[in-house]
Protein backbone atom coordinates (compact mmCIF):
# COMPACT_ATOMS: atom_id res chain seq x y z
CA UNK A 1 0.00 0.00 0.00
CA UNK A 2 1.42 3.40 -0.51
CA UNK A 3 0.06 7.00 1.07
CA UNK A 4 0.96 10.28 0.58
CA UNK A 5 0.04 12.85 3.56
CA UNK A 6 0.51 16.61 3.42
CA UNK A 7 -0.14 17.52 6.52
CA UNK A 8 -1.17 21.45 5.64
CA UNK A 9 -4.44 22.05 4.71
CA UNK A 10 -3.78 26.20 3.66
CA UNK A 11 -1.24 28.34 4.06
CA UNK A 12 -1.46 31.80 3.43
CA UNK A 13 1.72 34.18 2.65
CA UNK A 14 2.42 38.02 1.73
CA UNK A 15 3.39 37.94 -1.57
CA UNK A 16 7.71 37.84 -1.73
CA UNK A 17 7.52 35.81 1.25
CA UNK A 18 9.04 31.79 1.05
CA UNK A 19 6.49 29.40 1.41
CA UNK A 20 7.34 25.50 2.50
CA UNK A 21 4.89 22.52 1.53
CA UNK A 22 5.81 19.49 3.11
CA UNK A 23 4.94 16.45 2.03
CA UNK A 24 5.14 12.80 3.49
CA UNK A 25 5.14 9.75 1.99
CA UNK A 26 4.93 5.73 3.07
CA UNK A 27 5.83 2.69 0.28
CA UNK A 28 7.15 -0.92 0.65
CA UNK A 29 8.88 -0.59 -2.65
CA UNK A 30 12.74 0.28 -3.41
CA UNK A 31 11.92 1.92 -6.94
CA UNK A 32 8.92 5.04 -6.92
CA UNK A 33 8.88 8.38 -8.20
CA UNK A 34 7.08 11.10 -6.48
CA UNK A 35 5.75 14.06 -7.97
CA UNK A 36 4.62 17.65 -7.06
CA UNK A 37 1.44 19.04 -9.32
CA UNK A 38 -0.20 22.40 -9.01
CA UNK A 39 -3.61 23.14 -9.97
CA UNK A 40 -4.77 26.36 -10.10
CA UNK A 41 -8.21 27.10 -10.33
CA UNK A 42 -9.40 26.48 -13.79
CA UNK A 43 -9.08 22.77 -12.53
CA UNK A 44 -6.15 21.45 -14.56
CA UNK A 45 -3.51 19.76 -12.81
CA UNK A 46 0.02 20.80 -13.65
CA UNK A 47 2.55 19.06 -13.76
CA UNK A 48 5.72 20.28 -11.66
CA UNK A 49 8.55 17.60 -10.87
CA UNK A 50 8.99 13.90 -10.62
CA UNK A 51 11.77 12.58 -8.88
CA UNK A 52 12.74 8.81 -8.93
CA UNK A 53 13.68 7.14 -5.62
CA UNK A 54 17.52 6.50 -6.55
CA UNK A 55 17.74 10.26 -6.91
CA UNK A 56 18.39 12.21 -3.40
CA UNK A 57 19.66 15.48 -5.07
CA UNK A 58 18.16 18.57 -4.55
CA UNK A 59 16.28 20.20 -7.50
CA UNK A 60 16.10 23.99 -8.11
CA UNK A 61 13.57 25.26 -11.27
CA UNK A 62 13.77 29.07 -10.75
CA UNK A 63 11.88 30.38 -7.66
CA UNK A 64 10.96 26.42 -7.13
CA UNK A 65 13.23 23.80 -5.29
CA UNK A 66 12.31 20.57 -3.88
CA UNK A 67 14.08 18.57 -0.99
CA UNK A 68 14.24 14.78 -0.90
CA UNK A 69 15.30 13.02 1.93
CA UNK A 70 14.24 8.95 1.70
CA UNK A 71 15.38 8.71 5.83
CA UNK A 72 12.41 10.76 6.47
CA UNK A 73 10.36 10.09 3.67
CA UNK A 74 9.48 13.31 2.52
CA UNK A 75 9.87 15.08 -0.56
CA UNK A 76 8.99 19.32 0.54
CA UNK A 77 8.80 22.16 -2.21
CA UNK A 78 9.32 25.46 -1.87
CA UNK A 79 8.24 28.85 -3.34
CA UNK A 80 10.79 31.32 -3.07
CA UNK A 81 9.82 34.94 -3.53
CA UNK A 82 6.05 33.97 -3.62
CA UNK A 83 4.05 35.55 -6.47
CA UNK A 84 0.08 36.16 -6.63
CA UNK A 85 0.24 33.75 -9.45
CA UNK A 86 1.42 31.12 -7.28
CA UNK A 87 -1.87 30.80 -5.25
CA UNK A 88 -3.30 27.45 -6.73
CA UNK A 89 -3.89 23.92 -4.46
CA UNK A 90 -0.27 21.80 -4.44
CA UNK A 91 -0.20 18.12 -4.60
CA UNK A 92 2.32 15.89 -4.18
CA UNK A 93 1.86 12.09 -5.08
CA UNK A 94 3.69 8.45 -5.69
CA UNK A 95 3.99 6.31 -7.75
CA UNK A 96 5.10 2.42 -7.69
CA UNK A 97 5.15 2.45 -11.40
CA UNK A 98 2.07 2.60 -12.97
CA UNK A 99 0.01 3.48 -9.79
CA UNK A 100 -0.21 7.28 -9.21
CA UNK A 101 -1.51 8.11 -5.74
CA UNK A 102 -2.27 11.80 -4.64
CA UNK A 103 -1.85 13.32 -1.26
CA UNK A 104 -4.93 16.09 -0.25
CA UNK A 105 -3.00 18.75 -1.20
CA UNK A 106 -2.17 22.32 0.19
CA UNK A 107 -4.42 25.35 -0.75
CA UNK A 108 -1.79 28.41 -0.68
CA UNK A 109 -2.87 31.98 -1.28
CA UNK A 110 -0.41 34.37 -1.53
CA UNK A 111 -1.78 38.27 -0.71
CA UNK A 112 -0.23 41.20 -2.51
CA UNK B 1 0.66 19.64 -29.14
CA UNK B 2 -3.18 19.25 -27.98
CA UNK B 3 -4.09 18.10 -24.04
CA UNK B 4 -6.41 16.13 -22.35
CA UNK B 5 -9.79 17.31 -23.87
CA UNK B 6 -12.45 16.83 -21.89
CA UNK B 7 -16.81 17.37 -22.16
CA UNK B 8 -18.81 18.51 -21.11
CA UNK B 9 -16.88 21.35 -17.94
CA UNK B 10 -20.18 20.95 -16.17
CA UNK B 11 -23.21 19.29 -15.49
CA UNK B 12 -25.89 19.40 -12.96
CA UNK B 13 -27.86 16.66 -13.23
CA UNK B 14 -30.93 15.25 -10.25
CA UNK B 15 -30.46 12.27 -7.96
CA UNK B 16 -31.06 9.05 -9.98
CA UNK B 17 -30.33 10.40 -12.90
CA UNK B 18 -27.99 9.10 -15.84
CA UNK B 19 -24.72 11.04 -16.62
CA UNK B 20 -21.75 10.90 -19.00
CA UNK B 21 -18.37 12.35 -19.29
CA UNK B 22 -16.18 12.16 -22.47
CA UNK B 23 -11.94 12.33 -22.55
CA UNK B 24 -10.04 12.30 -25.86
CA UNK B 25 -6.08 11.56 -25.07
CA UNK B 26 -3.12 13.20 -26.05
CA UNK B 27 -2.40 11.57 -29.55
CA UNK B 28 -0.49 8.79 -29.09
CA UNK B 29 -0.72 7.76 -25.15
CA UNK B 30 -1.35 4.46 -24.36
CA UNK B 31 -3.14 4.70 -20.73
CA UNK B 32 -5.41 6.85 -19.73
CA UNK B 33 -6.98 7.67 -16.29
CA UNK B 34 -10.05 8.43 -15.01
CA UNK B 35 -10.05 9.97 -11.14
CA UNK B 36 -12.47 11.49 -9.20
CA UNK B 37 -11.91 14.61 -6.51
CA UNK B 38 -13.91 15.44 -4.35
CA UNK B 39 -13.66 19.17 -3.10
CA UNK B 40 -11.26 19.43 -0.49
CA UNK B 41 -9.81 16.26 -1.39
CA UNK B 42 -6.61 15.06 -4.18
CA UNK B 43 -7.33 13.16 -6.94
CA UNK B 44 -8.97 9.29 -6.13
CA UNK B 45 -7.88 7.04 -9.17
CA UNK B 46 -11.48 5.42 -10.53
CA UNK B 47 -10.49 3.24 -13.66
CA UNK B 48 -6.89 2.77 -15.47
CA UNK B 49 -6.55 1.91 -19.32
CA UNK B 50 -3.78 0.68 -21.34
CA UNK B 51 -4.71 0.84 -24.27
CA UNK B 52 -8.10 -0.32 -24.89
CA UNK B 53 -7.90 -3.18 -21.61
CA UNK B 54 -8.78 -2.38 -18.12
CA UNK B 55 -5.47 -2.63 -15.89
CA UNK B 56 -6.63 -1.16 -12.40
CA UNK B 57 -10.54 -0.42 -11.62
CA UNK B 58 -10.25 -1.75 -8.11
CA UNK B 59 -11.75 1.73 -6.65
CA UNK B 60 -14.41 2.13 -9.44
CA UNK B 61 -17.54 1.39 -8.06
CA UNK B 62 -19.06 -0.71 -10.44
CA UNK B 63 -22.43 -1.30 -8.85
CA UNK B 64 -22.97 2.84 -10.48
CA UNK B 65 -20.04 3.48 -12.77
CA UNK B 66 -19.03 2.55 -15.82
CA UNK B 67 -16.22 3.46 -18.27
CA UNK B 68 -15.09 2.28 -21.70
CA UNK B 69 -12.29 2.81 -24.42
CA UNK B 70 -12.92 1.46 -27.40
CA UNK B 71 -10.07 0.88 -30.02
CA UNK B 72 -7.89 2.60 -27.70
CA UNK B 73 -8.49 6.27 -28.10
CA UNK B 74 -10.90 8.07 -25.90
CA UNK B 75 -13.01 7.23 -23.69
CA UNK B 76 -16.86 7.30 -22.18
CA UNK B 77 -17.19 7.64 -17.85
CA UNK B 78 -20.92 6.84 -17.17
CA UNK B 79 -22.94 6.77 -13.80
CA UNK B 80 -26.10 5.18 -13.75
CA UNK B 81 -27.56 6.23 -11.71
CA UNK B 82 -26.53 9.08 -9.52
CA UNK B 83 -25.70 9.79 -6.20
CA UNK B 84 -25.54 12.78 -3.82
CA UNK B 85 -21.93 11.71 -2.96
CA UNK B 86 -20.88 11.63 -6.22
CA UNK B 87 -20.24 15.41 -6.93
CA UNK B 88 -16.63 16.04 -8.04
CA UNK B 89 -14.53 16.86 -10.42
CA UNK B 90 -13.97 14.18 -12.54
CA UNK B 91 -10.43 14.10 -13.92
CA UNK B 92 -8.94 12.73 -17.34
CA UNK B 93 -5.59 12.08 -18.10
CA UNK B 94 -3.52 10.36 -20.04
CA UNK B 95 0.22 8.89 -20.69
CA UNK B 96 2.50 7.37 -22.94
CA UNK B 97 3.71 4.77 -21.23
CA UNK B 98 1.98 2.65 -18.77
CA UNK B 99 4.67 3.38 -15.91
CA UNK B 100 5.86 6.85 -14.87
CA UNK B 101 9.44 5.46 -15.15
CA UNK B 102 10.52 8.08 -17.92
CA UNK B 103 7.46 10.30 -17.87
CA UNK B 104 4.34 11.49 -15.77
CA UNK B 105 0.54 12.13 -16.51
CA UNK B 106 -1.24 14.63 -18.42
CA UNK B 107 -4.27 16.26 -17.18
CA UNK B 108 -7.37 17.25 -18.82
CA UNK B 109 -9.59 19.85 -16.82
CA UNK B 110 -11.91 18.14 -15.78
CA UNK B 111 -15.70 17.76 -15.58
CA UNK B 112 -17.24 19.03 -12.59
CA UNK B 113 -20.81 16.97 -11.52
CA UNK B 114 -23.26 18.80 -9.34
CA UNK B 115 -25.67 15.65 -8.12
CA UNK B 116 -28.87 17.78 -6.58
Amino acid sequence: AQKVTQAQTEISVVEKEDVTLDCVYETRDTTYYLFWYKQPPSGELVFLIRRNSFDEQNEISGRYSWNFQKSTSSFNFTITASQVVDSAVYFCALSNDYKLSFGAGTTVTVRA
Amino acid sequence: EAGVAQSPRYKIIEKRQSVAFWCNPISGHATLYWYQQILGQGPKLLIQFQNNGVVDDSQLPKDRFSAERLKGVDSTLKIQPAKLEDSAVYLCASSPDRGFMNTEAFFGQGTRLTVV
